[in-house]
């Protein structure tokens, strides 16, 4: 039982290239989300996925796009890459019961991405 | 808007002694409180949770935390500190009423001194 996996785990990208990064779970977890994490201010939602085939917008969604054509992996692109989106991105995923608000988020061990 | 603060960047403690990581929310709907502790070139680790009944929240590790309504406070303790809860703790909230964000406070760096 491997968790929450990410791929890859460190990427450099220069200014307009695009890219994708992996995130997979293998506890059958309905919940998925996208976060960024940038010193000094905790981590912010990016996209999240509420099941296999849906997504929506967090906090900070613009210059990212999200797809979960399956349910156990959730997809976060960058179309073109730009120096403010340099940061720690952080997949984590969770349970979907009725009090799906109270269940505990699972980390993945994060990417870290340097676009120059 | 939800919002969390953690007031202090870094806290120092000795080995053995008790420690506090401090946060404070705010929400317009009652709140879950969680607290999620990172340990270098990890992801976040789940420590504990409020959801609802008792004030006092025991978790992981010895942790515990005491929800406080009236001061909108979540504040993180453990009677004796060691050496490897040196990490960064991050405080989180949702609120009831306002769907999926999760609002993280910007971390506390704890440094257990031996």
């Amino acid at each position: 039982n491997a968790g929450v996996t990410q791929t890859p785990k460190f990427r450099v990208l220069k200014t307009g290239q695009s890219m994708t990064l992996l995130c997979a779970q293998d506890m059958n977890h309905e919940y998925m989300y996208w976060y960024r994490q940038d010193p000094g201010m905790g981590l912010r939602l990016i996209h999240y996925s509420v099941g296999e085939g849906t997504t929506a917008k967090g906090e900070v969604p613009d210059g990212y796009n999200v797809s979960r054509l399956k349910k156990q992996n959730f997809l976060l692109g960058l179309e073109s890459a730009a120096p403010s989106q340099t940061s720690v991105y952080f997949c984590a995923s969770s349970y979907s019961t009725l009090a799906v608000l109270q269940e505990t988020q699972y980390f993945g061990p994060g990417t870290r991405l340097l676009v120059l | 808007a939800q919002s969390v603060a953690q007031p202090e960047d870094q806290v120092n403690v000795a080995e053995g002694n008790p420690l506090t990581v401090k946060c404070t929310y705010s929400v317009s709907g009652n709140p879950y409180l969680f607290w999620y502790v990172q340990y270098p070139n990890r992801g976040l680790q789940f420590l504990l949770k409020y959801i609802t009944g008792d004030n006092l929240v025991k978790g992981s590790y010895g942790f515990e935390a005491e929800f406080n309504k009236s001061q909108t406070s979540f504040h993180l303790k453990k009677p004796s500190a060691l050496v490897s809860d040196s990490a960064l703790y991050f405080c989180a909230v949702r609120d009831r009423n306002y769907g999926q964000n999760f609002v993280f406070g910007p971390g506390t760096r704890l440094s257990v001194l031996p």
